[in-house]
């Protein structure tokens, strides 16, 4: 039972243009939100989070939006740039507990098109 | 300063073989984190470590596997009599004490033949 999910698995988006990926949760113990960037060969990296207190937490080209009567969070990457070209795995977690594991998605492979 | 290290890169195993799997952290990271990647999917949580301490091991698949962290920082994930299924990417990842944010290592690759 996928607690986290990604529904697209691709997304083209022309550089300079609005990238949109989208995440769905159905537990409601989470309320913790990250996003990870994940080149080939390489591990996950950290970019943006948001805890559930919010609904809206921006860093530079990066924003993250949360509703949580929907479950839903969403990271538009504006403009888009083509080193931006990665996958994207959305992740959550409950932060009451102290440290804890986060549940992945299946992540999203955002291409940019010149 | 350094990120979180692993070693080997990647590992061929033939079945039944035992493997052992490096992860340095970044210094002063209190928390340290084991994660499975298959491929097409997300990474999932296997263990996690506060100092030397394993406070949860809920995600190990099962008794074949085994981690350590004696010392508080290096933590070794052994996995025995390796079977086909446990190929994957294993990822470490490390964090400050009490921050969710979790830093990630290049991984292991994980072949099992």
């Amino acid at each position: 039972d996928q607690q986290v999910k990604q529904n697209s698995p691709s997304l083209s988006v022309q550089e300079g243009r609005i990238s949109i990926l989208n995440c769905d949760y159905t537990n409601s113990m989470f309320d913790y939100f990250l996003w990870y960037k994940k080149y080939p060969a390489e591990g996950p990296t950290f970019l943006i989070s948001i805890s559930s207190i919010k609904d809206k937490n921006e860093d530079g080209r990066f924003t993250v939006f949360l509703n949580k009567s929907a479950k839903h969070l969403s990271l538009h990457i504006v403009p888009s740039q083509p080193g931006d070209s990665a996958v994207y795995f959305c992740a959550a977690t409950y932060s009451g507990g102290g440290a804890d594991g986060l549940t992945f998605g299946k992540g999203t492979h955002l291409i940019i098109q010149p | 300063g350094a990120g979180v290290s692993q070693s080997p890169r990647y590992k061929v195993a033939k079945r039944g073989q035992d493997v052992a799997l490096r992860c340095d952290p970044i210094s002063g990271h209190v928390s340290l984190f084991w994660y499975q990647q298959a491929l097409g999917q997300g990474p999932e949580f296997l263990t996690y470590f506060q100092n030397e301490a394993q406070l949860d091991k809920s995600g190990l698949p099962s008794d074949r596997f085994f981690a350590e962290r004696p010392e508080g920082s290096v933590s070794t994930l052994k996995i025995q009599r390796t079977q086909q299924e446990d190929s994957a990417v294993y990822l470490c990842a490390s964090s400050l004490y009490g921050t969710t944010e979790q830093y990630f290592g290049p991984g292991t690759r994980l072949t099992v033949t």
